[in-house]
This record gives C-alpha cells, structure tokens and sequence, in this order.
C-alpha cells in the first residue's frame, strides 16, 4: 500500500531557529497536507498544497508541493515555544478524499 | 475555517460495553467522513469512510461488525465500538473534506477498562 516516509522523527531545537521536515513517497500525490496536532487534540490544517511545484506560506511556515508530485517540505522560520507539537504530513489521491499520513514529526523548543 | 465536531470528548467503559462516538461537520455539509485511530506516539490510521446514504468502506483489517458506522444526515456520521475491549482503547478522530480540504474533529479518548 501507499506509504508516506517523514523525517526527521524528532528535533529538539532553541527558540528562534529555523526548522525543516520532509515526506517522501514511491507513489503520486494529487494532494499533500501538513497539519499541528497537539498533546491530546485532533489534527489542526496548516497548509494545503494542490499543485507540483506549488510553493505556499502561512506566516512563518512555508511548505512546497514536490516537482515530481512524491515529496513535500514543511519549513518553521524563527521557531517559538508554542511551535512544540507534533507534524503530519498526509497526500491524497484521487477523489475518495482519503488521506495517507507521514509518521509524525515531533518538534520541541527548547525557549 | 470549517469546523468538525466530536462527542464526547473522553469515555471511560467497561469490557463488553457499547461506546457511540459522534461526529458532526459544523457549518457544511459532509456526504463522505472518515474515522481514524490513533494510539499513543503514532500516527493516525485510517478506519473506514463514512458514507451519507450507502455502507461505510472499511479498510484492510478494520472488523466492520465490530465498528459500526451510520451516516445518518449530511452533518452527522456515528461511530460505535461495539463489545469493546481493553485493547480497543485508543483515541478515535473524525475527519470530514471540503471541496478545498480536510478537517478534523478534535478527537475522543477512549478507555475500555
């Protein structure tokens, strides 16, 4: 089945740095997600990319659908203490509307 | 942004119970919702899709009988674990597209004791 690798698993960084995750995939994606999901919470949207190539900001994160419609990068500039969370990356495909999620990167910030 | 609703937020039952969880898609409709589980420090796995007016698609794995699911309006999908067990416990998210995206419900914590 589809399978989505994110890496890396977990950074441990100081306030004020920069971040950069990553999904890698063998299959397509139509679509990839990038959600924050908090200690107990349900997963909260931050970027939506549809297109191959597609570059797309949201304050200080910038996310980029990959050329080749397989990868995706998540980038948090100028981290904050409230940045702590864990990351999904999840690509659809198709119509169905269902979503394949990356393992999860988990994110602290050391203030 | 579009808002997912769950309920109830946390169940504690016992072995052999029957736990309904309810989803609700706030201010649109939703003819398709998906169920996840997710156990601690994991990702979210796919359950089933919740179909407004037809049977749900259950994936590889998931017992259907055991996992009922109703889509019973265009704003109300039902999940029930039925005869639960311990091994059953898990926290249970929703999740319902938009012609844009997909958002997600704030999830239930479930504890079959």
């Amino acid at each position: 089945g589809q399978q989505l690798n994110q890496s890396p698993q977990s950074m441990f960084i100081q306030e004020g740095e920069d971040v950069s995750m990553n999904c890698t995939s063998s299959s397509i994606f139509n679509t990839w997600l990038w959600y924050k999901q908090d200690p107990g919470e349900g997963p909260v949207l931050l970027i939506a990319l549809y297109k191959a190539g597609e570059l797309t900001s949201n304050g200080r994160l910038t996310a980029q659908f990959g050329i080749t419609r397989k990868d995706s990068f998540l980038n948090i500039s100028a981290s904050i203490p409230s940045d702590v969370g864990i990351y999904f990356c999840a690509g659809g495909t198709g119509n169905t509307g269902k979503l394949i999620f990356g393992q999860g990167t988990t994110l602290q910030v050391k203030p | 942004g579009a808002v997912v609703s769950q309920h109830p937020s946390r169940v504690i039952c016992k072995s052999g119970t029957s736990v309904k969880i309810e989803c609700r898609s706030l201010d649109f409709q939703a003819t398709t919702m998906f169920w996840y589980r997710q156990f601690p420090k994991q990702s979210l796995m796919l359950m089933a899709t919740s179909n407004e007016g037809s049977k749900a698609t259950y994936e590889q794995g998931v017992e259907k009988d055991k996992f009922l699911i109703n889509h019973a309006s265009l704003t109300l999908s039902t999940l029930t674990v039925t005869s639960a067990h311990p091994e059953d416990s898990s926290f249970y998210i929703c999740s319902a597209p938009t012609r844009e995206t997909q958002y997600f419900g704030p999830g239930t914590r479930l504890l079959v004791l």
